[in-house]
């Protein structure tokens, strides 16, 4: 079985400081990993993915993460928060055959001015 | 492109009062997903179905009932709603094309159960 483990449920980070959200994960096969954004009052939105390949995967809005298997984590950073980074970050794992999601509980960033 | 329609946006129900939402997607996905969103807990799925026809259960099924009678529409009902049904619900559908590319999400409902 899959599983998720989102260290910090709040981060807080200046306005041009590094973000750093970390996840590791639990799978029994070679997993598909996922980092999915939510702004408040919406839905969740697709950050960036890991499927097969390039272990370094860039997502949309400078955001970036990296699978490293050996220590079974894929770590979301962005080298400069922006205030509008301010939402709750979600990573989440798959690795069954049925294209079946497990989420984190999230962590929510903060940034300020 | 409208992607994962939800309906309601926005419900307040009273307890034991029934109701069913509505999730609508145009990508010709095959399956389908119905989470809970509650504060400290991420996302648990409830139902979901890989076709026409065919429902599953999920992590915490109880209390909720599904169908998908249409390709594209994937209904999940509260026969006798309960205030620990009060959460936000999101739909998300995917495809079983090549590799798998995540989900995609639809906004949400927001219910209140008093």
């Amino acid at each position: 079985a899959q599983s998720v483990t989102q260290l910090g449920s709040h981060v807080s980070v200046s306005e041009g400081a590094l973000v750093l959200l970390r996840c590791n994960y639990s799978s029994s096969v070679p997993p598909y990993l996922f980092w999915y954004v939510q702004y408040p009052n919406q839905g969740l939105q697709l950050l960036l993915k890991y499927t097969t390949g390039a272990t370094l995967v860039k997502g949309i809005n400078g955001f970036e993460a990296e699978f490293k298997k050996s220590e079974t984590s894929f770590h979301l950073t962005k080298p400069s928060a922006h205030m509008s980074d301010a939402a709750e970050y979600f990573c989440a794992v798959s690795g069954s055959g049925f294209q079946k999601l497990v989420f984190g509980t999230g962590t929510r960033l903060l940034v300020s001015p | 492109n409208a992607g994962v329609t939800q309906t309601p946006k926005f419900r307040v129900l009273k307890t034991g009062q029934s109701m069913t939402l509505l999730c609508a997607q145009d990508m010709n996905h095959e399956y389908m997903y119905w989470y809970r969103q509650d504060p400290g807990m991420g996302l648990r799925l409830i139902h979901y179905s890989v076709g026409e026809g065919t429902t599953a259960k999920g992590e915490v099924p109880d209390g909720y009932n599904v169908s998908r009678l249409k390709k594209q529409n994937f209904l999940l009902g509260l026969e006798s709603a309960a205030p620990s049904q009060t959460s936000v619900y999101f739909c998300a559908s995917t495809s079983t094309g090549q590799g798998f590319y995540g989900y995609t999400f639809g906004s949400g409902t927001r219910l209140t159960v008093v």
